[in-house]
């Protein structure tokens, strides 16, 4: 069954340490990624998407991600966290010429300060 | 533009009663999704309508969940009779899915089914 896979549930870190988030997805064809986040209590927000050209794709607030087709991944990263990145992040997967979004299961990321 | 509007932000209702939650899209956007948040299940694609009509249907739990678009600028998503499972987070997305745009959510709304 096609279906996106995030590999951490919960992930613990300080600030300043540096973050990178799992994505793989396992359908088939051109696809579009997507990463949202989700802070305590509000709605998704874009992060960032990737839909063509550059496999590294720079977001709002200093994350990146990068895809790699080969390996049907889109792993989320930044460099350098801060409290304020605590949330909860999808990734979510949209094939081309369909019109599903589909979600990871998220991964809470809880910066310490 | 405000962006996907929603309401009630809130809803806390009795089993066995009739939930509406209501969505605007943003203007111009044809596709309309609405999504369910649990702490189990995460969030799951309920029900999703191109230009107005329903495409896929095929995440709607049971018959006591409909969906209706009666026009380009509304939705609801209706629960009839409501049961304590269907306590969840209830969002409401819209997008053109042109190849640059991506669905943009609503605020959400949270029921509470007792």
């Amino acid at each position: 069954a096609q279906s996106v896979s995030q590999h951490n549930h919960h992930v613990i870190l300080s600030e300043a340490a540096s973050l990178e988030l799992g994505c793989n997805y396992s359908y088939g064809g051109t696809v579009n990624l997507f990463w949202y986040v989700q802070y305590p209590g509000q709605h998704l927000q874009l992060l960032l998407k990737y839909f063509s050209g550059d496999p590294l794709v720079k977001g709002i607030k200093g994350f990146e991600a990068e895809f790699i087709k080969s390996k049907f991944s889109f792993n989320l990263r930044k460099p350098s966290v801060q409290w304020s990145d605590t949330a909860e992040y999808f990734c979510a997967v949209k094939v081309v010429r369909e019109y599903k979004l589909s979600f990871g299961a998220g991964t809470t990321v809880t910066v310490r300060a | 533009d405000a962006g996907v509007i929603q309401s009630p932000r809130h809803e806390v209702t009795e089993m066995g009663q009739e939930v509406t939650l209501r969505c605007k899209p943003i203007s111009g956007h044809d596709y309309l999704f609405w999504y369910r948040q649990t702490m189990m299940r995460g969030l799951e694609l309920l029900i999703y309508f191109n230009n107005n009509v329903p495409i896929d249907d095929s995440g709607m739990p049971e018959d006591r969940f409909s969906a209706k678009m009666p026009n380009a600028s509304f939705s609801t998503l209706k629960i009839q009779p409501s049961e304590p499972r269907d306590s969840a987070v209830y969002f409401c997305a819209s997008s053109f899915w042109d190849g640059y745009t991506e669905a943009f959510f609503g605020q959400g709304t949270r029921l509470t089914v007792v």
